[in-house]
């Protein structure tokens, strides 16, 4: 069974450009969650994603969003990006809410 | 606020058993869960508990306390290749998943 697979694996971008990460979930698995980790913060939860559906929201400001797609890819999008978006962008799947998450390798966004 | 607090290091002997322990304080909860994750890769799963009690699984073992807001891993006959960082996770009332700062454990021959 194929795993999470997020692409693009690395990615360099600039201030104020704005950026779309990709994320294919396990099979059958319909939740999808990202969450940004960073050596000083460690992870942080962005928001999941449940049947096209938006379930839960972290604290992170508007100019991050995501979505889903009925075949349950999703996209996180981040706009007029900033020096401290520069982390690993994790995406995780799960049959549902309360299961174990699988995690993908993630993104490495970097930030000139 | 919020918190999930665990040791930031740990080092152990090879062959030896090691606990993590980690705390948490969340509005509401629904369920901890144990991750490992090696240096420059993602986080695997290693456990679920929503229960009070202890949940076994190979040389891995969790335990949970709701009522005292903890839980523990236990890592028996360590080997090299234990050496990662072991982040506790708790989904609370909101199901927000929220992570602690990870533990980084050493194993040494």
């Amino acid at each position: 069974k194929a795993g999470v697979t997020q692409t693009p694996r690395y990615l360099i971008k600039t201030r104020g450009q704005q950026v779309t990460l990709s994320c294919s979930p396990i099979s059958g698995h319909r939740s999808v969650s990202w969450y940004q980790q960073t050596p000083g913060q460690g992870l942080q939860f962005l928001f999941e994603y449940f049947s096209e559906t938006q379930r839960n929201k972290g604290n992170f400001p508007g100019r991050f969003s995501g979505r889903q797609f009925s075949n349950s890819r999703s996209e996180m999008n981040v706009s007029t990006l900033e020096l401290g978006d520069s982390a690993l962008y994790l995406c995780a799947s799960s049959l549902d809410t309360n299961q174990p998450q699988h995690f993908g390798d993630g993104t490495r966004l970097s930030i000139l | 606020g919020q918190n999930i607090d665990q040791p930031t290091e740990m080092t152990a002997t090879e062959g030896a058993i090691v606990q993590i322990n980690c705390t948490y304080q969340t509005s509401g909860f629904n369920g901890l869960f144990w991750y490992q994750q090696h240096a420059g890769e993602a986080p695997t799963f290693l456990s679920y508990n929503v229960l009070d009690g202890l949940e076994e699984k190979g040389r891995f073992s969790s335990f949970l306390s709701r009522s005292k807001g903890y839980s523990y891993l236990l890592l028996k006959e360590l080997q090299m290749k234990d050496s990662a960082s072991y982040l506790c996770a708790v989904r609370d009332g909101h199901n927000d998943m929220r992570f602690g700062a990870g533990t980084r454990l050493t194993v040494k021959p």
